[in-house]
């Protein structure tokens, strides 16, 4: 079973530039998850989809940053514009329900905004 | 105050050791536990998963929930370098889904 893809794996930015993420979860897994790793700290969850729909995204800096799930399967996560702090790797991982099931991670995207 | 402290390390220990994992958790309503590692480059992977107060063992690993103190630990016994690496612990509340909370990490290194 192949597991979660992500792209690219590193993305170098200056500050103000706008970027976006790519994520495709295991095979129909409902659930989608983006989170944030600034280095150093523990993962933090930005965004949550059960199919199409977004669960929580309280955490999300909604100023700048933007996700979508089309058709309940890839997702992809923007940026617009950068600023420093977003600095981190961003983990996109999935699972079958949602419902403490177990989630699969990506390798993540490590993005650094100079 | 955070919702889940854990020291970040490092650790490092000599292959063979016993190694201590530890997070505080401040919010009583979690009901899920999970401990998660993390190697190097990579995303991190599921270790073990409880929901209840007690031990659960799975191999060299075992997890311990004490719900009354608001702990949660990891033990691995005859630990190994290809233990090396970041261990995360997660929590998750009852009505939340999959939403998880997640700890710092701690930095394990297990020299030959």
């Amino acid at each position: 079973e192949a597991g979660v893809a992500q792209s690219p794996r590193y993305k170098i930015i200056e500050k103000r530039q706008s970027v976006a993420f790519w994520c495709n979860p295991i095979s129909g897994h409902a659930t989608l998850y983006w989170y944030q790793q600034i280095l150093g700290q523990g993962p933090k969850l930005l965004i949550q989809f059960q199919n199409n729909g977004v669960v929580d995204d309280s955490q999300l800096p909604k100023d700048r940053f933007s996700a979508e799930r089309l058709k309940g399967v890839d997702s992809t996560l923007k940026i617009q514009p950068a600023k420093l702090e977003d600095s981190a790797v961003y983990l996109c991982a999935s699972s079958s329900t949602g419902y403490t099931d177990t989630q699969y991670f990506g390798p993540g995207t490590r993005l650094t905004v100079l | 105050q955070k919702e889940v402290e854990q020291d970040p390390g490092p650790l490092s220990v000599p292959e063979g050791a016993i190694v201590s994992l530890n997070c505080t958790y401040s919010n009583s309503a979690f009901q899920y536990f999970m401990w998660y590692r993390q190697y190097s480059r990579k995303g991190p992977e599921l270790l073990m998963y409880t929901y209840s107060s007690g031990n659960k063992e799975d191999g060299r690993f075992t997890a311990q929930v004490d719900k009354s103190s608001k702990y949660i630990s990891l033990f691995i016994r005859d630990s190994q370098p290809s233990d090396s690496a970041t261990y995360l612990c997660a929590m998750s509340l009852y009505n939340q889904g999959g939403k998880l909370i997640f700890g710092q990490g701690t930095e394990l290194s297990v020299k030959p």
